[in-house]
Order: C-alpha cells, then structure tokens, then sequence
C-alpha cells in the first residue's frame, strides 16, 4: 500500500483551527495527494486535493511542503460537524505501475471537537 | 449537489442468498467503484469499472461478485451467494476521470449496509 503515516487521533475545540498532518515519503513525482473524510455513519467525503502548491478551497486548505513528503490539512474553524476520520490518501504503489483508478484508505486521523 | 446514491440503504439476506446492491451515479462521471467497509475497519476498494468493463479489481472481488451497467444510469453490484463475512458496509462511487493521473476526485454515496445471517 501507499506509505503514509497520520496519528491515530487529534482533538480540538469548536472554533479553533486544527491542523491534521500527514508524513509521504515514499511519493511519487507526479501523484496528487488526496484528503477525505469520513463522517459517522456515512460514506467518505472528498476534502481537498493538491500536487505541489498549496491549495484552498471552502472546506480546507492544503499544505505541502516542498519536498512533497509532508502535508498538512488545515480546518481553519472546526465545528462539530467537522468530527469525523480523515484520511490522508496516495497512489498504491504495491501493483506495478501503481494503480490509477482505486483510493487506498489506511486508518486515518480520528479527529474530535468539543464544544 | 449532484449525488450518487444508492439503494436500498439496509438490507438482511440468507447466508447463500444472492443480492443486487444498486447505485446511480453522477450523471456526466465515466468511472465507477465499489468500496466496502466491515464495521470497524479500513474502507476496502473492490471494483472498478469503465467503458463497460471492469478495469481494476482487489482479491476480494472474487467470482461471486460481478457488476453491471444495465443502462445509461445503474451501476450493479451482485454478490451470487451471500456469506457471513460479506456483511458489511457496500459503497458505491463514481468520478469523471482517472484519480491519480488527472487528480480527479472520486464521489462516494451514503452505502449500502448488508446483514448476512
């Protein structure tokens, strides 16, 4: 599987910023890094994506660092809708070539906000 | 906001009993998924699906799944004979283009809960 590793869990209050990281090392050149989330009950959700810039859009921004083996999502006011798992996602490189149709979902961040 | 959506939202069959999990998804999108959850795990890819084929597909999508595009609207998930370890959460998903080599993003529905007894 794609190699990234997230914490298992993070906490935040309502309204205060949160910033959700992910370690890539192993990224390939060209692969976008994918953000979605998952919320109870429901089915993932697309956040965010982005290749080398950061990129924002109305849920999140997206920090990558400039040697791309890092990211960083950032809500910038966490609600409570906002507690859901977050999943930080690359291309699965274990099948050759890698694949370029499926999303690899690991365990991802357990985000909580408290009110 | 188009959706995919899919149908039904709960359903409890007969261990051996066959089931047909449907999905329609965005209109315009070209790909389509089938992703799985067992409660308390990792989201699984099991299919993908384009030009009427089946482009990729993980060990689990074995001979007693299939899919189909009958129409120009459902996408189909049939498993032949139920198991108990098929009890699970059954996503459907669809994109308009390639993820990873064109950074599309793949839209998921609200699942398909699958009670096998």
């Amino acid at each position: 599987d794609a190699k990234t590793t997230q914490p298992n869990s993070m906490e935040s209050n309502e309204e205060e910023p949160v910033h959700l990281p992910c370690n890539h090392s192993t990224i390939s050149g060209t692969d976008y890094i994918h953000w979605y989330r998952q919320l109870p009950s429901q089915g993932p959700e697309y956040v965010i994506h982005g290749l080398t810039s950061n990129v924002n859009n109305r849920m999140a921004s997206l920090a990558i660092a400039e040697d791309r083996k890092s990211s960083t999502l950032i809500l910038h006011r966490a609600t409570l809708r906002d507690a859901a798992v977050y999943y930080c996602i690359l291309r699965d490189l274990a099948l050759s070539g890698g694949s370029n149709y499926k999303l690899t979902f690991g365990k991802g961040t357990l985000l909580t906000v408290n009110p | 906001e188009p959706e995919v959506t899919q149908t039904p939202s709960h359903q409890v069959t007969q261990m051996g009993q066959e089931v047909i999990l449907r999905c329609v998804p965005i209109s315009n999108h070209l790909y389509f998924y089938w992703y799985r959850q067992i409660l308390g795990q990792k989201v699984e890819f099991l299919v993908s699906f384009y030009n009427n084929e089946i482009s990729e597909k993980s060990e689990i999508f074995d001979d007693q799944f299939s899919v189909e595009r009958p129409d120009g609207s459902n996408f189909t998930l049939k498993i032949r004979s139920t198991k108990l370890e098929d009890s699970a959460m059954y996503f459907c998903a669809s994109s308009t283009g390639l993820v990873w080599s064109s950074g599309n993003t793949i839209y998921f529905g609200e699942g398909s809960w699958l009670t096998v007894v």
